[in-house]
């Protein structure tokens, strides 16, 4: 169980254009998932948390009108690049916290979107 | 703010040895979990083991432990019986335990090579 879904897992496309990533909870519920960024050999780096029905939060230096975060269902966020630039390219990454919440529940992984920009 | 810090960007085992990753972190919280996840090549982010602050036992999962100390803020990772598929990077990561205020903060991880 608590399985995590991202969709694709791995796009290519050309600058400008808008990219968007899925990501799903296949098998739970989940009011909150979180969208991290991780750039080769380096570690996560949370961009925002999105938040079922209401605005998502982002994390200090994270452009919000660049990286669109939908959140309208109990199953599905997804994440839009805007005009996306060879700077943008990235391994993105979501998580899930699972309804019921409770006490150290850990957050559930996707398995991650390769971005490639050209 | 908190911070998570991992001072070994890249350790190696020989097969079969014990290895222990270290970890520190920084915050003013008494409550809080402490994670250590694996990211295989495959990318895919693996829970390995954590831990509850408030919980003075180690956690432990079959060849994986860590050595939590808490007033010293340290959280290390020992593997037994290092295994092939134990090459990784390995991130040590902090979650506060304020009601929805669970935003992971990870190291910068340690890549774990073992060696045959």
């Amino acid at each position: 169980g608590a399985v995590v879904s991202q969709h694709p897992s791995w796009v290519i496309c050309k600058s400008g254009t808008s990219v968007k990533i899925e990501c799903r909870s296949l098998d739970f519920q989940a009011t909150t998932m979180f969208w991290y960024r991780q750039f080769p050999k380096q570690s996560l780096m949370l961009m925002a948390t999105s938040n079922e029905g209401s605005k998502a939060t982002y994390e200090q230096g994270v452009e919000k009108d660049k990286f669109l975060i939908n959140h309208a269902s109990l199953t599905l966020s997804t994440l839009t690049v805007t005009s996306a630039h060879p700077e943008d390219s990235s391994f993105y990454i979501c998580s899930a916290r699972r309804l019921p919440e409770v006490r150290a529940q850990p957050q559930h992984f996707g398995d991650g979107t390769r971005l490639s920009i050209l | 703010a908190q911070t998570v810090t991992q001072s070994q960007p890249e350790m190696s085992v020989q097969e079969a040895e014990t290895v222990t990753l270290s970890c520190t972190y920084d915050t003013s919280e008494s409550d809080y979990y402490l994670f250590w996840y694996k990211q295989p090549p495959s990318r895919q982010m693996i829970l390995v083991i954590r831990q509850e602050a408030y919980k003075q036992q180690n956690a432990t999962e079959n060849r994986f432990s860590v050595n939590f100390q808490k007033a010293a803020k340290s959280f290390s990772l020992k593997i037994s019986d290092s295994q092939l598929g134990d090459a990784a990077m390995y991130f040590c990561a902090y979650r506060s335990a304020r009601w929805r205020d669970d935003k992971i903060i990870f190291g910068k991880g340690t890549r774990l090579h073992i060696l045959p």
